[in-house]
């Protein structure tokens, strides 16, 4: 079975602190993503990466960054926290077509 | 762009049929995909099906694409109180990024 693991489960953070979120997968998947869960809105693409270095934006990358530097692990960076990134976040692993396997996500909170 | 809709509620009794549907908009889908949330969990991976399929069964799963109206549906047969969840579609494009509807909550009520 794919495993896909988020390192934490419950984060809390202050407003500008810098948060690393990290994601590791063991079953050898190019391609790596981040989304971001609020209710109503389903999930939306932060960042995605396809090979180990490379990064494409997704469709809110705005204070986010990520990191690939080995081809298990994906981090999601938030720069500087703000109340507005408060949110569920879930990274998947795919291989080509057969869907995404997700982690079961990180509940962050920014007070 | 990409769109994908879904309507946000259903509730259903148990043992009836529970049917999701959703609509997406973008003509170059390769592949759609339902999966289901657990309370707390992450997303699990339930079916998929290749945009020149129009039916895939998966023992009480049963996929329907309807590529000209660009509708997805999933009918879950004898639905049980452990369907309670909510089920999100998703279509993905030569990219493999997954495009995701905002999700359907299910419930189960006996």
């Amino acid at each position: 079975d794919v495993k896909v693991t988020q390192s934490s489960r419950y984060l809390v953070k202050r407003t500008g602190e810098k948060v690393f979120l990290e994601c590791v997968q063991d079953m050898d998947h190019e391609n790596m993503f981040w989304y971001r869960q609020d209710p109503g809105l389903g999930l939306r693409l932060i960042y995605f990466s396809y090979d180990v270095k490379m990064k494409e934006k997704g469709d809110i990358p705005e204070g986010y960054s990520v990191s690939r530097e080995k081809k298990e692990r994906f981090s999601l960076i938030l720069e500087s926290a703000s109340t507005n990134q408060t949110s569920m976040y879930l990274c998947a692993s795919s291989l080509q077509v057969q869907g995404a396997f997700f982690g079961q996500g990180t509940r962050l909170t920014v007070v | 762009g990409e769109d994908v809709e879904q309507s946000l509620f259903l509730s259903v009794r148990e043992g009836d049929s529970s049917v999701i549907n959703c609509t997406y908009t973008d003509s170059s889908s390769t592949y759609l995909y339902w999966y289901k949330q657990e309370p707390g969990a992450g997303l699990q991976l339930l079916t998929y099906i290749f945009s020149n399929m129009d039916m895939k069964q998966d023992q009480r799963l049963t996929v329907l694409l309807n590529k000209k109206d660009k509708h997805l549906s999933l009918r879950i047969a004898d639905t049980q109180t452990g369907d309670s969840a909510i089920y999100f579609c998703a279509e993905s494009m030569i990219d493999y990024k997954l495009s995701f509807g905002a999700g359907t909550t299910v419930t189960v009520r006996a």
